[in-house]
């Protein structure tokens, strides 16, 4: 059964840092591993999507990256604003198009 | 603007009382899922179709809780008889399934349940 980890459960940065999130999967038979952004009170927006063929998907100020043979997932996050302030979710598909999520960081950036 | 639509966004009942959420995903979008969202356990699937035939329901109380999509254009998730340790966010996500290709899910804003 895949399980999916996400470290640190909460972070706090001032504004204009570079930070990186981590997701961890135990099932490295992932067919893709998204990444969400959710605010609070919101639904879930999709903000990179990483086939198991790639190694890294850019978006703007983000980029995921793909690792599938450690079991391991990172978002990076450029130049971070408040906005950016919202928890993040990783997800693992493992084929059948179903997703197991991990449990999400909070961050916080500070004006 | 497509997006997957869910109604209500808040539903406050009495423990004993049947709930029915309903949720139109977007038009193409061959998949449809139902995934439950609490403090404790995060994100959980509940059930999942396609082509509106369900593939997966193992993650639902069978005894209380039914999933169906009567059309293509409406998914809906019943409890009878609700509960409190229902409460919870119930989201509905939806995608297109292809043989070849991963599958991009998009959720809706998600319907929040309080049984009292």
């Amino acid at each position: 059964k895949q399980e999916v980890t996400q470290i640190p459960a909460a972070l706090s940065v001032p504004e204009g840092e570079n930070l990186v999130l981590n997701c961890s999967f135990t099932d490295s038979a992932i067919y893709n591993l998204q990444w969400f952004r959710q605010d609070p009170g919101k639904g879930l927006t999709s903000l990179l999507l990483i086939q198991s063929s790639q190694r890294e998907q850019t978006s703007g100020r983000l980029n995921a990256s793909l690792d599938k043979s450690s079991g391991r997932s990172t978002l990076y996050i450029a130049a971070s604003q408040p906005g950016d302030s919202a928890t993040y979710l990783c997800a693992a598909d493992t084929g059948r198009r179903a997703l197991t999520f991990g449990s999400g960081t909070r961050l916080q950036v500070q004006p | 603007d497509a997006r997957v639509t869910q109604t209500p966004r808040d539903k406050v009942t009495e423990m004993g009382q049947e709930v029915t959420m309903r949720c139109q995903p977007i038009l193409g979008h061959n998949t449809v899922f139902w995934y439950r969202q609490t403090m404790m356990q995060g994100l959980e699937l509940l059930a999942y179709f396609r082509n509106r035939a369900p593939l997966d329901d193992s993650g639902m109380p069978k005894d209380r809780f039914s999933a169906e999509m009567p059309d293509a254009t409406l998914a809906t998730l019943k409890i009878q008889p609700s509960e409190p340790r229902d409460s919870a966010v119930y989201f509905c996500a939806s995608g297109l399934v292809v043989a070849s290709g991963p599958t991009e899910a998009f959720f809706g804003q998600g319907t929040r349940l309080t049984v009292v």
